[in-house]
């Protein structure tokens, strides 16, 4: 198989405050991750790549400061969104690629709401 | 970031018809991957295509590869409720670190 989790589902949270969002690939090693954003009805936006063990690539237009990204292992990347806004309320979904390969197996998401 | 143009934008169908939808692109890419998404949920790999031409079956689902290598379609034979979803269409160029470039979405939705 090819699992990815994602921690937490949904989280609701103050503006000004932080959030952190889990990616686990549970049966595989991934060498990337990737993390999007969808907003509702629309189609996958690409935030950001990362490689474990180095500093994620960030899509052009993606504040690194405010969206920090953290692959601390094979089976781990973390995004930190960093004092939060409501217009940073979000699907907030990542994918991982496994070692030798391009399909990318997507995480079921994590809702972000920012009050 | 560039698109996919993926159409028909939306569908409606009853049970057991097929269905055909398709995206297209003005680059050229080299491996081209259909996913569904279900509502607060993140898509889930359905097919994935490698070579020009290449025509793939998974169950009820067949996609290619078209040769020109920016066009592929997805059909799916005698839906059933179940299939109701968005679909992607999803696509990589070689040499960019497998990012996935994203079709605008097909939504289905099956009546009995």
């Amino acid at each position: 198989g090819a699992v990815v989790s994602q921690h937490p589902s949904w989280v609701i949270c103050k503006s000004g405050t932080s959030v952190k969002i889990e990616c686990r690939s549970l049966d595989f090693q991934a060498t990337t991750m990737f993390w999007y954003r969808q907003f509702p009805k629309q189609s996958l936006m690409l935030m950001a790549t990362s490689n474990e063990g180095s500093k994620a690539t960030y899509e052009q237009g993606v504040e690194k400061d405010k969206f920090l990204i953290n692959h601390a292992s094979l089976t781990l990347s973390t995004l930190t969104v960093t004092s939060a806004h409501p217009e940073d309320s979000s699907f907030y979904i990542c994918s991982a690629s496994r070692l030798a390969g391009n399909e990318q197996y997507f995480g079921p998401g994590t809702r972000l709401t920012v009050t | 970031g560039q698109q996919l143009n993926q159409s028909p934008q939306s569908m409606f169908i009853q049970e057991g018809e097929d269905v055909s939808m398709n995206c297209t692109s003005s680059s050229i890419f080299n491996t081209w991957l259909w996913y569904k998404q279900d509502p607060g949920e993140g898509p889930v790999l359905l097919i994935a295509l490698y070579k020009a031409g290449e025509l793939t079956s998974n169950g009820r689902l067949t996609a290619q590869f078209g040769i020109t290598r920016k066009d592929s379609f997805l059909n799916i034979s005698a839906s059933i409720p179940s299939d109701v979803g968005i679909y992607f269409c999803a696509a990589i160029l070689t040499g960019t670190a497998s990012k996935l470039t994203f079709g605008t979405g097909t939504r289905l939705q099956v009546t009995l």
